[in-house]
């Protein structure tokens, strides 16, 4: 069972480039999220989606954009890289979410490194 | 927005002593909290998830308590080794801490 897959594990953009963070999950879950780490900081949210063809900003959505055309997809893209998004991206999946009551347990890819020069 | 706050943000013990870990946050609403824990350039492991209806979930070694009226959750390591070395997360709501960073001391 591999859970939330994340691709790639590490990349180096150059500024103003583009690239697509990819996440996939095998869990059938409605819910899902794309987070940033910086170093010494908690995780800060991006973009959520509550299922097919909902998505909806979160803290941070700036920079960036998302889409969901499948259950399993949410890929993340960067548009004109910047320093600023250097960090380290997070994808997770739930089986419910905020809109349901109670947020389900959280299942987390193993993480993204983005280093933009 | 919601905030989440950890404190410590930093923790060094010596091997075996007890570890509590705090996690609080802005409002005493209805939803489940999670502890994850996260090793230096790693992802997050999932330790406990206390659901709202719940007051403390346990497993093995860690227990986890929640009080809604209050708006904290604490996170006990009973008898640390250094293998607890690690940063300790919380989340309430879809947002994070900023961790509390252990140390167990061998």
């Amino acid at each position: 069972n591999a859970g939330v897959t994340q691709t790639p594990k590490f990349r180096i953009l150059k500024i103003g480039q583009s690239m697509t963070l990819q996440c996939t999950q095998d869990m059938n879950h409605n819910y899902m999220y794309w987070y940033r780490q910086d170093p010494g900081m908690g995780l800060k949210l991006i973009y959520y989606s509550v299922g097919a063809g909902i998505t909806d900003k979160g803290e941070v959505p700036n920079g960036y954009n998302v889409s969901r055309s499948t259950t399993e997809d949410f890929p993340l893209r960067l548009e004109l890289a910047a320093p600023s998004q250097t960090s380290v991206y997070f994808c997770a999946s739930s089986y419910s979410g905020l809109a349901g009551g109670n947020t389900g347990e959280l299942f987390f890819g193993e993480g993204s490194r983005l280093t933009v020069l | 927005k919601q905030e989440v706050t950890q404190i410590p943000a930093a923790l060094s013990v010596p091997e075996g002593e007890n570890l509590v870990l705090n996690c609080s946050f802005t409002d005493s609403a209805i939803y489940n909290l999670q502890w994850f824990r996260q090793d230096p350039g790693k992802g997050l492991t999932s330790l406990l998830l206390i659901q709202s209806s719940q007051r403390e979930q346990t497993s093995g070694r860690l227990n986890a308590s929640l009080d809604k009226s209050s708006g904290r959750s604490t996170l006990y390591i009973a008898a640390s080794q250094p293998g607890d070395s690690a940063t300790y997360l919380c989340t309430y709501k879809l947002s994070f801490g900023a961790g509390t960073t252990v140390t167990v001391r061998a």
